[in-house]
């Protein structure tokens, strides 16, 4: 089973704060995601990468910075968190390239910004 | 930018029958069509999906039809059961691999 995990399952923080997100994947995938979940939007993409050291914009990425370190890990960093962006967040890991195009989500980060 | 528009956004069935959820996309060059479903406190999960070379997909009680002409893709959830109560969400893709997500569909199975 592949395995997509996060860190932290809660995070509360005020306006201004710095936060950042963390993401590890066992999958050997090579692109990554970090996605939004809000009611009546569904989930909507912040950033993705391909490979370690690679950045692509979503569409959804103002406010938000991403960083891929390794294939096995993404982080998405938050430097001055507003009350727009408290949300549920969700990692997730595919593999396209090797037609492995299902999406494993991470359990989620439910982030509250006061 | 692209859209996908899933409706409904809420769905109330009896147990036992049949559940439909559609969508439509806009790109003609869309060729992947996945559905992943969501159990309330979980992470979406994929269900099914089906590839723009095919019209239906069947699976486990879980029916796929794609319309290309329309630009329409729907899911049939037959004999549906509490466990089937759910968000579910369509998407579309095509060759640069993002995902058009819909906005979800809140499931209910009425006992």
């Amino acid at each position: 089973e592949a395995a997509v995990t996060q860190s932290p399952r809660n995070k509360v923080t005020v306006t201004g704060g710095n936060v950042t997100l963390s993401c590890r994947q066992t999958n050997s995938h090579n692109y990554m995601y970090w996605y939004r979940q809000d009611t009546g939007h569904g989930l909507r993409l912040i950033h993705y990468s391909y490979g370690a050291g690679n950045l692509q914009i979503g569409d959804v990425p103002d406010g938000y910075k991403a960083t891929r370190t390794t294939q096995e890990d993404f982080f998405l960093l938050l430097e001055l968190a507003s009350p727009s962006q408290t949300s549920l967040y969700f990692c997730a890991s595919s593999d396209p390239d090797r037609s492995a195009e299902t999406l494993y989500f991470g359990s989620g980060t439910r982030l509250t910004v006061l | 930018g692209e859209q996908v528009e899933q409706l409904p956004s809420i769905l109330r069935v009896q147990e036992g029958s049949s559940a439909s959820i559609n969508c439509t996309y806009e790109n003609s060059a869309s060729n992947y069509f996945p559905w992943y479903k969501q159990e309330p406190g979980e992470n979406p999960k994929l269900i099914i999906d089906i590839r723009s070379n095919m019209e239906r997909k069947q699976t486990q009680g879980l029916i796929v039809l794609l319309d290309k002409k329309a630009k329409r893709f729907s899911l049939h959830i037959t004999d549906t059961q509490p466990g089937d109560s759910a968000m579910y969400f369509c998407a579309a893709s095509h060759s640069n691999y993002q995902l058009i997500w819909g906005s979800g569909t809140k499931l209910i199975i009425k006992p």
